[in-house]
């Protein structure tokens, strides 16, 4: 199946700065990328839907201003997660879907990120 | 609000036998589904699909059935192997929905050797 990289795997910071994590298909195009959040033990939660070139769609109760989504190019999408604090700590894992000729969102590896 | 239910969250299974992970859904207008597999901290992978137009789809040791009416779809894995052992989502789309997937909180399964 396609490929979709994420990096870094995994990263700790401490409280207050921000992280960008990056989302990249490797061999097709994504027209649209969705970002995930998992908790342990708890279900895949979307945060938010980003199309190449448009504003991301934020899910309820997703902040738009501390998850900042940047959809540059249909390779690459990024979430920064600004002005991090421990309660953001959290697998975050997101897909590429590459429009009606695939039936399947492909999935990074996820990224750790912990905040001290 | 969980449109995806997966009401068990663990199930333990010899090896060899018969591995069933059931899923069930409250929106209709839901015309995909999808099984996938996950290990921890790892990225899900696709496992099977199934349109809403089948109500089986098999693939080697996979099958997902699928029983519109009760809005219920599970997945038969047989026979199950020790590597079998992961998190299992099932999520569900509609073409209404621009491909956004509504997954299930996950089922553990164990493949006891």
């Amino acid at each position: 199946g396609a490929v979709v990289s994420q990096h870094p795997s995994w990263v700790i910071c401490k409280s207050g700065t921000s992280v960008k994590i990056e989302c990249r298909s490797l061999d097709f195009q994504a027209t649209t990328m969705f970002w995930y959040r998992q908790f342990p033990k708890q279900s895949l939660m979307l945060m938010a839907t980003s199309n190449e070139g448009s504003k991301a769609t934020y899910e309820q109760g997703v902040e738009k201003d501390k998850f900042l989504i940047n959809h540059a190019s249909l390779t690459l999408s990024t979430l920064t997660v600004t002005s991090a604090h421990p309660e953001d700590s959290s697998f975050y894992i997101c897909s590429a879907w590459g429009g009606s000729s695939y039936n399947e969102q492909f999935f990074g590896p996820g990224t750790r990120l912990t905040v001290l | 609000d969980q449109q995806v239910k997966q009401n068990s969250p663990s199930l333990s299974v010899q090896e060899g036998r018969i591995s069933i992970l059931n899923c069930d859904y409250t929106n209709s207008m839901f015309d995909y589904f999808l099984w996938y597999k996950k290990y921890p901290a790892e990225g899900p992978t696709f496992l099977i699909s199934i349109s809403s137009i089948k109500d089986k789809n098999e693939d080697g040791r996979f099958t997902v059935f699928l029983n519109k009416s009760a809005k219920h779809l599970s997945l038969h894995i047989v026979p199950s192997q020790p590597g079998d052992s992961a998190v299992y989502f099932c999520a569900a789309s509609a073409l209404k929905f621009g491909n956004q997937f509504y997954f299930g909180t996950g089922t553990s399964l164990t493949v006891i050797p």
